[in-house]
């Protein structure tokens, strides 16, 4: 089955303790993105990766890190989280989007809790 | 710059049929999704517009006007299941890596 696998699901952690949120695709898929999801804000890009090795800032990367060194994993990195990363995180995957109408896959979600 | 537009919230009762808006503006258009979003869950794709016109799936349509910057998503048959957040997201060509802009959402709220 297609899909694309984030965790964990749920993680309460205290401020500047670092974690990691993994992110994998069984699709092949080039391009993998992190979205987080606010109220009243909609979903923004965190970071995106056009494929193995090169990965670039999307609209929101203060304090988050990420990598690419396998295609189907994208993992984000919290260094050292603040309360105002509190959110719903979702990562998702594309075979590319220069191809007309290829959609996005997503993760389950990772609603995270800085305290 | 990109903008995308859509109501924040409407209701409808079951049984009905409910149109859910969304205009934008993108310096390079290359296609238009919408998306469906339960609560805390992931989002779900519905459909895919990329030409003017209607695209019909079951109970769900999706329209398009490039030239108007605008496209709607019809549902029919209203169910309570049908109760979710509806995401208008645009591909823009000439923002470099980004796959999709997404708007806020609309959330629905089906009534018996």
């Amino acid at each position: 089955e297609a899909q694309v696998t984030q965790n964990p699901r749920y993680l309460i952690t205290v401020t500047g303790k670092k974690l990691t949120v993994t992110c994998s695709q069984n699709m092949n898929h080039e391009y993998m993105s992190w979205y987080r999801q606010d109220p009243g804000l909609g979903l923004r890009q965190i970071y995106y990766s056009m494929n193995v090795e090169v990965t670039d800032k999307g609209d929101v990367p203060e304090g988050y890190k990420v990598s690419r060194k396998e295609k189907r994993n994208f993992p984000l990195i919290l260094e050292s989280p603040s309360p105002n990363q509190t959110s719903l995180y979702f990562c998702a995957s594309t075979t590319s989007p220069d191809r007309a109408g290829t959609e996005a896959f997503f993760g389950q979600g990772t609603r995270l809790t800085v305290v | 710059g990109q903008n995308i537009d859509q109501p924040t919230e409407m209701t409808a009762t079951e049984g009905a049929i409910v149109q859910i808006n969304c205009t934008y503006q993108t310096s390079g258009f290359n296609g238009l999704f919408w998306y469906q979003q339960h609560a805390g869950e992931a989002p779900t794709f519905l459909s895919y517009n990329v030409l003017d016109g209607l695209e019909e799936k079951g109970r769900f349509s999706s329209f398009l006007s490039r030239s108007k910057g605008y496209s709607y998503l019809l549902l029919k048959e209203l169910q309570m299941k049908d109760s979710a957040s509806y995401l208008c997201a645009v591909r823009d060509e000439n923002q470099a890596g980004t796959a999709l802009i997404f708007g806020k959402g609309t959330t629905l709220s089906v009534s018996s």
